[in-house]
């Protein structure tokens, strides 16, 4: 079935520092969303990419559509201790499984203050 | 609050039992999910729901059951626990296709 491959797999940084993610498929997918995971808590929707090229921000956080729709990025700027978390780049394929999303594995990030 | 609701938040149970983990939504959502997650993994596709009255394999499915009679609900079931069924579980709902899913906050099951 369709992987995705999410990197790094965990990050430690230092309160301040500018983060990146990404995530990259072997298919084409026609949305792509990163969501962010606390502790305890289920995965909470940071950022949707509806079109190859898109560039959408959401406050510190920037997600762009990859041009050959088989990739994404989300870039973090000036890090703060809440941004700990793990967080999750998904990808929906209308012609897979009545759309159904899949997942990465997770980008683990800490924040040292 | 509008959102997903789970429960139980917590059960431990032995080899062998059953038990149903419930899942309800009240955003009139049509499509409805149940995720595992466990270490390493991500979020595992168990079941799903495209509407009352239907419910359909994802990719995990051996060991579980699932029912949607009520738009509203979408319960999934153990029929005999086993250990690797210790996991966390995430129910999830959408409104329509290629819209991000509105997550619950989890069950955390234990099979002893």
């Amino acid at each position: 079935g369709q992987q995705l491959n999410q990197s790094p797999q965990s990050m430690f940084i230092q309160e301040g520092e500018d983060v990146s993610m990404n995530c990259t498929s072997s298919s084409i997918f026609n949305t792509w969303l990163w969501y962010k995971q606390d502790p305890g808590e289920g995965p909470v929707l940071l950022i949707a990419l509806y079109k190859a090229g898109e560039l959408t921000s959401n406050g510190r956080l920037t997600a762009q559509f990859g041009i050959t729709r088989k990739d994404s990025f989300l870039n973090i700027s000036a890090s703060i201790p809440s941004d700990v978390g793990i967080y999750f780049c998904a990808g929906l394929n209308y012609g897979g499984s009545q759309g159904n999303l899949i997942f990465g594995k997770g980008t683990k990030l800490s924040v040292k203050p | 609050n509008a959102g997903v609701t789970q429960t139980p938040k917590f059960r431990v149970l032995k080899t062998g039992q059953s038990m149903t983990l419930l899942c309800a939504q009240d955003m009139n959502h049509e499509y409805m999910y149940w995720y595992r997650q466990d270490p390493g993994m991500g979020l595992r596709l168990i079941h799903y729901s495209v509407g009352e009255g239907t419910t359909a394999k994802g990719e995990v499915p051996d060991g579980y059951n699932v029912s949607r009679l009520k738009k509203q609900n979408f319960l999934l079931g153990l029929e005999s626990a086993a250990p690797s069924q210790t996991s966390v579980y995430f129910c999830a709902s959408t409104s329509r296709q290629g819209h991000g899913y509105t997550f619950g906050s989890g069950t955390r099951l234990t099979v002893v």
